[in-house]
This record gives structure tokens, sequence and C-alpha cells, in this order.
């Protein structure tokens, strides 16, 4: 699991700012993932890329941007659209058949 | 809709005890099933995958397609079993629905 980092491990945010969560994995994985984790919700699915210039939204998508333009990085943009976006965010990549690994997460704290 | 439900926030049980974490799911379809563990300061971890049918740091679960269940069984706690566990549902590996999640705790 050591393959996917994702930085900063702790970000502040003022609000009405856009931050840029990066995530990067050398486990040659085609799809990755990004999650939000609250306490008591769990994770939930923002948004995901099956390959290379494609990416698809989760069910939480709203206020989030991502990108695909590398097969190792998936980087996430938290807009100022999102209402509540301090949270717990997690990256996970996996082959199309296997299973997910996960990143060791960023805090997002908005002031 | 995709759904995943652990019914129990919190689990205490005393080491040596039998330990069940419950899971039950509601999928249109058949759904991989799977159990993820986040110990203290660690990551995320895949535990148990319901196709693979293993048995991983001597825990299990089976899959009840009648009951829509997937609960995860220990016969024996140990301390070092104390942990977040997550149930996961998704028709591909990565794109899953978590269930809330149940803070186990292993008492000595």
């Amino acid at each position: 699991d050591g393959g996917i980092t994702q930085s900063p491990k702790y970000l502040f945010r003022k609000e009405g700012q856009n931050v840029t969560l990066s995530c990067e994995q050398n486990l040659n994985h085609d799809a990755m993932y990004w999650y939000r984790q609250d306490p008591g919700q769990g994770l939930r699915l923002i948004y995901y890329s099956q390959i290379v210039n494609d990416f698809q939204k989760g069910d939480i998508a709203e206020g989030y941007s991502v990108s695909r333009e590398k097969k190792e990085s998936f980087p996430l943009t938290v807009t100022s659209a999102q209402k509540n976006p301090t949270a717990f965010y997690l990256c996970a990549s996996s082959m199309v058949q296997g299973p997910a690994f996960f990143g060791p997460g960023t805090r997002l704290t908005v002031l | 809709a995709q759904r995943v439900t652990q019914p129990e926030k919190l689990l205490s049980v005393f080491k040596g005890a039998p330990v069940e974490l419950k899971c039950n799911y509601s999928y249109s379809g058949s759904p991989e099933l799977f159990w993820y563990v986040q110990y203290s300061r660690q990551r995320l971890q895949l535990l148990l995958r319901h196709i693979s049918r293993e048995s991983i740091k001597g825990f299990t679960a089976d899959l009840n397609k009648g009951e829509t269940s997937f609960h995860l069984k220990k016969p024996f706690a140990q301390e070092e079993d104390s942990a977040m566990y997550y149930c996961a549902g998704g028709t591909s590996y990565g794109k899953l629905t978590f269930g809330q999640g149940t803070i186990l705790t292993v008492h000595p």
C-alpha cells in the first residue's frame, strides 16, 4: 500500500479559496478514486477515473473537480462552491479487476 | 439505490471472546463485498473480500444472499484487533459504497 501518496497531510483553507489535493500512485493501476470520510458517515465517493483523460462523478461530486492527465496522478480540487469542505480525503487506486489500495489521506480544514 | 448498513457504531468485547461485526447490504444485481480495516494511525486496508472465501488474521465473512448480510466474525478476539472496520460493496473494486463503520475495542 506504500505505492499511493497523498499530499499535503494537513491543509488549511480560508473560505472562498480553491485548494488542490495531490494523489500519486506508482502501482501502474488503471483506476483511481477520491473518497471523503466524515465521522459517522463512512466513506463517500467523490470522483473516479478508470482511464487517462476520463473521469466520472461519484455520489457527492458537487463542489469538487478532478483531472487525469497522467496515469499515475489524480488531483482533486475543492472549490469554493463546496459548502462543507472540512473532512478527511482519501485517494485510492486499483486495477480494473483488483482490490483498491488507499493512500494515507489529507485532512482539510476550512478556517 | 445501493446501500451498505453497519448497525453498530461501537462494539466492545474482552480478549478471547468471539466477535461479530454486522453488515447488511441492499443492491441490485450481484455486488462484490469487502471488509476494510483502519488501525490507529494507519491507512485503510483491505481485510477480506467475499469471492476469496479466505481467513485473514483469524477473521472470516460469509455472504448470505438470503439475508443480504456479510457479517465479519472471529472466534477469539485479540487486543490488536481494535480498529475501525468498514463493510463495503460495489460492482467494481474501487467504486464502492461504504457502511458507516464500526469501532471495535478489545479489552484485556
